[in-house]
């Protein structure tokens, strides 16, 4: 098992609707959970950031972290075409242990 | 201001044949990472500098792959005898402080194939 998995997509939602990217993870001393938006041809950047478990929002943006379900989720409110992207999930047990990817899932939010 | 840059944008080369990669950190960023994207997969770290501390390497696939960076400045990640399984982007980030969970800022990447 990967130590983490996340559907590659695509997916595609029309714009306006809520949109749901998910993450699971094996690795039980993950604490630190990061949510990444890559641009076509461009380098990925943060986009949340989470501690532990619980909810952050940052406008139209929440960040979910379920640590008993090895589980985390971003959610999308109102989505618009510029949020069609590549999201990535990343996660470390330490602030200093090297951060691991998920593969990321393609969103293509119809105008 | 001006953001990570990594030079070429793309380069094509042949099997067998070294290639350099060079990035430009946010000026002031003590941390320097690099990381290779391929095709479908999550980023792959590759080494990280951190101020004059010894690089950690453990991420490098094999000795055919080696990094330097001057300073805290400029660093370049040479691919010798490169093969077909190279091919990939390599993004460089740079950080202020240099944790791993600390935000860091990516380069657009260099997409690198190896025919």
């Amino acid at each position: 098992q990967k130590e983490v998995e996340q559907d590659p997509g695509p997916l595609s939602v029309p714009e306006g609707a809520i949109v749901s990217l998910n993450c699971t993870y094996s690795n039980s001393a993950f604490q630190y959970f990061m949510w990444y938006r890559q641009y076509s041809r461009k380098g990925p950047e943060l986009l949340m950031y989470t501690y532990s478990s619980g909810n952050k929002e940052d406008g139209r943006f929440t960040a979910q972290v379920d640590k008993s379900s090895k589980y985390i989720s971003l959610f999308i409110r109102d989505s618009q075409p510029s949020d069609s992207a590549t999201y990535l999930c990343a996660m470390s047990a330490n602030r200093d242990d090297k951060i691991i990817f998920g593969k990321g899932t393609r969103l293509h939010i119809l105008p | 201001g001006a953001g990570v840059s990594q030079s070429p944008s793309n380069k094509v080369t042949e099997k067998g044949k070294d290639v350099e990669l060079r990035c430009d950190p946010i000026s002031g960023h003590t941390a320097l990472y690099w990381y290779r994207q391929r095709l479908g997969q999550g980023l792959e770290f590759l080494i990280y500098f951190q101020g004059n501390s010894a690089p950690d390497k453990s991420g490098l696939p094999s000795d055919r792959f080696s990094a330097e960076r001057t300073g805290e400045s400029v660093s370049t990640l040479t691919i010798q005898r490169t093969q077909q399984e190279d091919s990939a982007v390599y993004l460089c980030a740079s950080s202020l402080q240099g944790r791993f969970v600390e935000t860091q800022y990516f380069g657009p990447g260099t997409r690198l194939l190896v025919l």
